[in-house]
């Protein structure tokens, strides 16, 4: 089924140690999203990206680092992992068009640093 | 920066009955989207909004773009056990990037 897949669905990672979330999509939408989500406080925009070879900062980007090498992918890395960063995260996909059609979600990350 | 507010955070309640909540912005927004989030899973998109005014309905949803374009409603008629999950409002401007800002959610329980 056409979608937005996100790699792995569970993690437990230490203090210190780094890893590599996977986003892909096959729906050739140009713009991308990775968000999180905490208890109570919705969905935060991380970073995103607006096409092949371009990335931007969102509303809490520190900590976090992305790449988007081919259309179809966009990676969130975590270079030392706080326990900050337990969360659920989602990537996030749409059409590039001046109306919008909202997003389509992937079925989340759930990450827990201890 | 732009900031929404959604109400209630959560509700409880009976089967049948209809459910009503509501998101208010500081900002003007170009579009509303209503998304539902059940558990374990991402947020799906109910239904967008692109009018001020604009009342949309999808099957026992319904919901509307505010005429001051600050806010916007959904309501659920004759709720059943199926509709228990996260609603979340999202306001985007056409010349953002494509970014909506979310609201924090409205927790839907309902009792059979």
């Amino acid at each position: 089924n056409a979608g937005v897949t996100q790699t792995p669905k569970f993690r437990v990672l230490k203090t210190g140690q780094s890893m590599t979330l996977l986003c892909a999509q096959d729906m050739n939408h140009e713009y991308m999203y990775w968000y999180r989500q905490d208890p109570g406080m919705g969905l935060r925009l991380i970073h995103y990206s607006v096409g092949e070879g371009t990335t931007a900062k969102g509303e809490v980007p520190d900590g976090y680092n992305v790449s988007r090498l081919k259309k179809q992918n966009f990676l969130l890395g975590l270079e030392s992992a706080a326990p900050s960063q337990t969360s659920v995260y989602f990537c996030a996909s749409s059409y590039a068009s001046g109306i919008a059609y909202g997003y389509t979600f992937g079925s989340g990350t759930r990450l827990t640093v201890v | 920066g732009q900031q929404l507010n959604q109400s209630p955070q959560s509700m409880f309640i009976q089967e049948g009955e209809d459910v009503s909540m509501n998101c208010t912005s500081s900002s003007i927004f170009n579009t509303w989207l209503w998304y539902k989030q059940e558990p374990g899973e991402g947020p799906v998109l109910l239904i967008a909004l692109y009018k001020a005014g604009e009342l949309t309905s999808n099957g026992r949803l319904t919901a509307q773009f505010g005429i001051t374009r600050k806010d916007s409603f959904l309501n659920i008629s004759a709720s059943i056990p199926s509709d228990v999950g996260i609603y979340f409002c999202a306001g985007q401007l056409p010349t953002n990037a494509g970014k909506s800002t979310f609201g924090d959610g409205t927790t839907l329980t309902v009792k059979p």
